[in-house]
């Protein structure tokens, strides 16, 4: 079966604008997380959905938001874009919530200029 | 203070020798994972942990609660291992990620 998709796979965006990122969890997954991965803060946890709702959230301003389709697909959003949140995105979908079982997508790269 | 240390940062094996990477964590878990990433960015889940020890080919994951460590073994390591491989533990709501280990394996 197909595995974790995200898209678009890089992307270029300047300081102040807003960017939508979107990840499809593999067939009867539902739960996805996202993660952001830079140089110097390596790999982060942003947040977690399941069934539509958001369960944990890690520690990033209010600038990152989210959210899961009744299919399940989730998509983050990044308004006001800052130099710093140049970085590889991650998802991960899990059959369940609590993402104890991890398949992770191809990431998304953006770069903000 | 990371809550998740990592050791060693980087690792340089000659094809054959047996690898330890160690996982050391600060908070209470419900799981520790361990994953690989190779260049280009894609990351796969090699191990879930909440006790005990896993073995998949070559790889073999220990975890000892008590003393809050773990750690990832290579057995007969090859050029293909060559990845970083990154410990994360989920504490509570959260996850906690190391900074990862690099691992050059030369034929």
């Amino acid at each position: 079966k197909a595995g974790v998709t995200q898209t678009p796979r890089y992307l270029i965006k300047t300081r102040g604008q807003q960017v939508t990122l979107s990840c499809s969890p593999i067939s009867g997954h539902r739960s996805v997380s996202w993660y952001q991965q830079t140089p110097g803060q390596g790999l982060q946890f942003l947040f977690e959905y399941f069934s539509e709702t958001q369960r944990n959230k890690g520690n990033f301003p209010g600038r990152f938001s989210g959210r899961q389709f009744s299919n399940s697909r989730s998509e983050m959003n990044v308004s006001t874009l800052e130099l710093g949140d140049s970085a590889l995105y991650l998802c991960a979908s899990s059959p369940m919530a609590g993402a104890n079982v991890l398949t992770f997508g191809a990431g998304s790269r953006l770069t903000v200029l | 203070k990371n809550e998740v240390e990592q050791s060693p940062q980087n690792l340089t094996a000659q094809e054959g020798e047996f690898i330890t990477i160690n996982c050391s964590y600060s908070v209470g878990i419900s799981a520790l994972h361990w994953l690989q990433q190779h260049p280009g960015g894609g990351i796969v889940s090699l191990f879930m942990l909440s006790s005990g020890k896993k073995k998949h080919g070559r790889l073999i994951a220990t975890i000892n609660i008590q003393e809050k460590h773990s750690s990832l073994h290579i057995t007969a390591s090859h050029p293909r291992d060559s990845a970083v491989y990154i410990c994360a533990v989920r504490a509570g709501n959260q996850f906690y990620f190391g900074t990862g280990t690099s691992l050059t394996v030369i034929p």
